[in-house]
């Protein structure tokens, strides 16, 4: 296994337009979470699967954010109608299903800047 | 709300220096993780520490975490230039469900100049 794996690594997108990424967990773990990081700041929590099931959402999750784990393996997150704002590195990680956190695997993330 | 701060933000020194930076809250964690990022990267997990007062060391890196699980310290003895990076300390507390929510500090930009 080549760890957590993302895709795209860069993506530049017009003002308006719809994104998507993509995320492959490491195989064995049935957790995986979304974080957003902007310059200078540490990852914020965006929401978090326990294999398909989606169990919590930030309020920095607003109504154009959308993330799926269909099959409990890969998951997308989506951004519908694309603002300024939301240009900042997308990350990945996932981890082994225990009650306390030893730590998250991360993915390189996705670069989006909208134009 | 739950919040971590970290100090310096800022760090630059000379190879062959130690250096400290610090992880504070004022919220008590059940475990507490730090991570190094490069630019362009993804966090890159160091170390795991879940009792109070406990020590790890990786290498020349030494790990404490506070006797009351809300702070923690990052020593590095003898840095080197692949030292560099971004040193991110995260916090974990029981979430919604049964995992527990990590919630990040802003991280410390260490430069180690050769």
């Amino acid at each position: 296994d080549t760890g957590v794996s993302q895709d795209p690594r860069h993506k530049i997108t017009k003002r308006g337009q719809n994104v998507t990424f993509r995320c492959d967990p490491i195989s064995e773990h049935n957790r995986l979470y979304w974080y957003r990081q902007t310059l200078g700041q540490g990852p914020e929590f965006l929401t978090y699967f326990q294999n398909e099931a989606q169990l919590e959402k930030s309020r920095l999750l607003s109504d154009r954010f959308s993330a799926e784990r269909p099959k409990g393996s890969f998951s997308t997150l989506e951004i519908q109608r694309t603002e300024q704002g939301d240009s900042a590195m997308y990350l990945c990680a996932s981890s082994f299903p225990t009650g306390r956190s030893y730590g998250y695997t991360f993915g390189s993330g996705t670069r989006l800047t909208v134009v | 709300t739950q919040l971590l701060e970290q100090s310096p933000q800022f760090l630059s020194i000379q190879e062959g220096e130690n250096l400290t930076v610090y992880c504070n809250s004022s919220s008590v964690f059940s475990s507490l993780q730090w991570y190094r990022q490069e630019p362009g990267e993804g966090p890159v997990l160091l170390v795991t520490v879940v009792t109070g007062g406990e020590v790890k060391k990786l290498k020349r890196l030494t790990f404490q975490f506070g006797d009351a699980r809300k702070d923690s310290s990052l020593h590095i003895t003898a840095a080197q230039p692949g030292d560099t990076g971004l040193y991110l300390c995260a916090g974990a507390t029981p979430g919604k469900t049964s995992y527990d929510k990590v919630i990040f500090g802003p991280g410390t930009s260490l430069s180690v100049i050769p």
